[in-house]
């Protein structure tokens, strides 16, 4: 079983381009995240979705946009990227009944903005 | 909003002795309390998870107990394996937070041999 995919898995970006994460997750679940990791500041809530072409603002959206046009993706897009967006992005999506369901996480996409 | 935090940062533990990681969490009204290991290079994976109506849930070496009066709940990990190091998550749902998951910041468990 693939469950959650994330592409790509490192970038390097210069501020100010842009660039779109992508994950795809083939479980049917219905909620799907995306999350920032930074040290010592565990995971950090960017955008949610609670089913296809839904999107909603988590913890900390600003500079980020998000869209569910397909129930098994959801895109992470950086229009201007700055150097405070290098993080490890983890993407991750959880059953109907969600948000006390587990929440399956894929492997992150490491990028760093020079 | 929703806070929860964890203690402690890093612990070491000699292999076959036990570890425990300890959070607290703000918001009163929380009833999930997931913990999630994460491993180099790879995403969190659930490990086990206690809902506010239990106050102690084991898998075989793993436990996890819950008090809700003084909003805490401990992970306990029994007989320590090399394979138990990893970086380990707790969290709590916010249900004043628009019913979304809050993490704790991590604990770096490494095991000597």
């Amino acid at each position: 079983n693939a469950g959650v995919t994330q592409t790509p898995k490192f970038r390097v970006l210069k501020t100010g381009q842009s660039m779109t994460l992508l994950c795809a997750q083939d479980m049917n679940h219905e909620y799907m995240y995306w999350y920032r990791q930074d040290p010592g500041m565990g995971l950090r809530l960017i955008h949610y979705s609670v089913g296809e072409g839904t999107t909603a603002k988590g913890e900390v959206p600003d500079g980020y946009n998000v869209s569910r046009l397909k129930k098994q993706n959801f895109l992470l897009g950086l229009e201007s990227a700055a150097p405070s967006q290098t993080s490890v992005y983890f993407c991750a999506s959880s059953t109907q009944g969600a948000p006390n369901q587990p929440q399956h996480f894929g492997d992150g996409t490491r990028l760093s903005i020079l | 909003g929703e806070n929860v935090e964890q203690h402690p940062s890093t612990l070491s533990v000699q292999e076959g002795d036990s570890a425990v990681i300890k959070c607290t969490y703000s918001d009163s009204a929380s009833n999930y309390f997931p913990w999630y290991k994460q491993e180099l290079g790879k995403g969190p994976q659930l490990i086990i998870d206690i809902r506010s109506n239990v106050g102690e849930k084991k898998d075989q070496r793993i436990a996890v107990t819950l008090n809700k009066t003084a909003k805490h709940f401990s992970l306990h990990i029994t007989e320590t394996q090399p394979e138990d190091s990893a970086v380990y998550f707790c969290a709590a749902l916010g249900l004043s937070s628009a019913s979304k998951i809050i993490f704790g910041s991590g604990t770096r468990l490494s095991i000597r041999p």
